[in-house]
This record gives C-alpha cells, structure tokens and sequence, in this order.
C-alpha cells in the first residue's frame, strides 16, 4: 500500500551522463516535490509542483529539471551530473489548505562515477 | 523565508529514559509544525505533527509542545527504545505547504 513509490532505489550514472529518477503516487495530492539530501543533511528542496505550476528554488541549479505530465507522475532530470550531485533523492507528496502533511517516498540513491 | 534551529545535532540516551529535542522558528506566522523521522536509507515519516492553536499533543510515547510567544517547539519521547533510534527532523511553515527542515537531530538509545 506504497503511497509515494520511487524507482528506482539505487542508480548508478557516470559523469555527464543524464539521469531521469521517478516518481508516482496514489494520494491523488496536488502538490509534489523533490528533495536533495546528502548524508547527515536536512533534505533540501529542489522544486515543487503546485498542480501543473513548476516552482524552482532560487538555488536549485541549472542542471536540475523537473517534468510532471500529470497528478500521478513526477520526474526528476539531471542533464550534466557531477561528482557533487550524488545524494539521496527524496519525492514527497502533500495536499493544501490545511492537509499539508508532508508523505515521502523512500528515496532514490544516487551515485556518480 | 522561514529559519528553523533544530538542538542538539546528536543525542545518546540509556534505554527507558527520555529524549528531548528542540527547535526555534523565526516567522511568526509559522502555524504548522511536523516532526520526522528517518531511519539508516529510508525517506522521512511523520511521526506527529502540531498547529498553532494547540500547546500541546501526544501519541503513546511520543509528545511536541509549542511555544508561540518564544517560538521555539519540542519533541517528547518517553520510555526510549531501540527502535526509536533514527535521525529526527523539526519544520515549520507559514504557507499551507512547502515545509522549513531544521538540520536534524541523530537519537541513539543505548541497551
């Protein structure tokens, strides 16, 4: 009874080359996002999606995308990874106006070689 | 934007005994407060959460207070267990969604 499933759970990439990490959930909520965390670190957010309204962080970097073509769906786009870019990469799902709990999936691990 | 402090950054405690972790907010019109846990390569799962209308809330062994005037909150957990050992994240927000993380706080409880 997943509510927020990642895949995959372990993805290896090599510098430069892109990477598409997934996500889908069941919750039906409207806003989805994706968090960067490294080890011993808060997750810290990349972008959200309000609906279809893409929000990025002022300090998300360029080579970080996002794709949502539709409420079950999310994709997380890294063009040009770098060494610094391997982490723990978080989805969560939450509703608005009242229902903010925030649901996380369990993660995609990220390594680059 | 919002600022959330999160102390201490580890915590060891002997088994049965109690944990507390505290956090401060800086924007006064934070008026949600969950609480997180996270163990070894898992995602986050709440594990209680709090509003601004209310001081305070338990679950079994699990508690949070808020103070609005200082705005600073806590976790309670009472009567530690192995299992209760995981890093444990505070946050706030003063929107209806797009949460504030404090930096976390690793509890390991001692047999």
């Amino acid at each position: 009874d997943a509510m927020v499933i990642q895949n995959p759970r372990y993805q290896v990439t090599q510098f430069g080359k892109p990477v598409t990490l997934s996500c889908s959930q069941t919750l039906n909520h409207n806003v989805m996002y994706w968090y960067q965390q490294k080890s011993s670190q808060a997750p810290k957010l990349l972008f959200h999606y309000y609906d279809k309204d893409f929000n990025n962080e002022a300090d998300t970097p360029d080579n970080f995308q996002s794709r949502r073509p539709n409420t079950s769906f999310c994709f997380l786009d890294i063009r040009s990874p770098g060494l610094g870019d391997a982490a723990m990469y978080l989805c969560a799902t939450s509703g608005t106006g009242g229902t903010e709990k925030l649901f996380f999936g369990s993660g995609t691990q990220l390594s680059v070689l | 934007g919002e600022n959330v402090e999160q102390h201490p950054s580890t915590l060891s405690v002997q088994e049965g005994d109690s944990a507390v972790i505290k956090c401060t907010y800086s924007d006064s019109a934070s008026n949600y407060f969950p609480w997180y846990k996270q163990e070894l390569g898992k995602g986050p799962q709440l594990i209680i959460d709090i509003r601004s209308n209310v001081g305070e809330k338990k679950d079994q062994r699990i508690a949070v207070t808020l103070n609005k005037t200082a705005k600073h909150f806590s976790l309670h957990i009472t009567e530690t267990q192995p299992e209760d050992s995981a890093v444990y994240f505070c946050a706030a927000t003063p929107f209806d969604y797009k949460l504030s993380f404090g930096a976390g706080t690793t509890v390991t409880v001692r047999a």
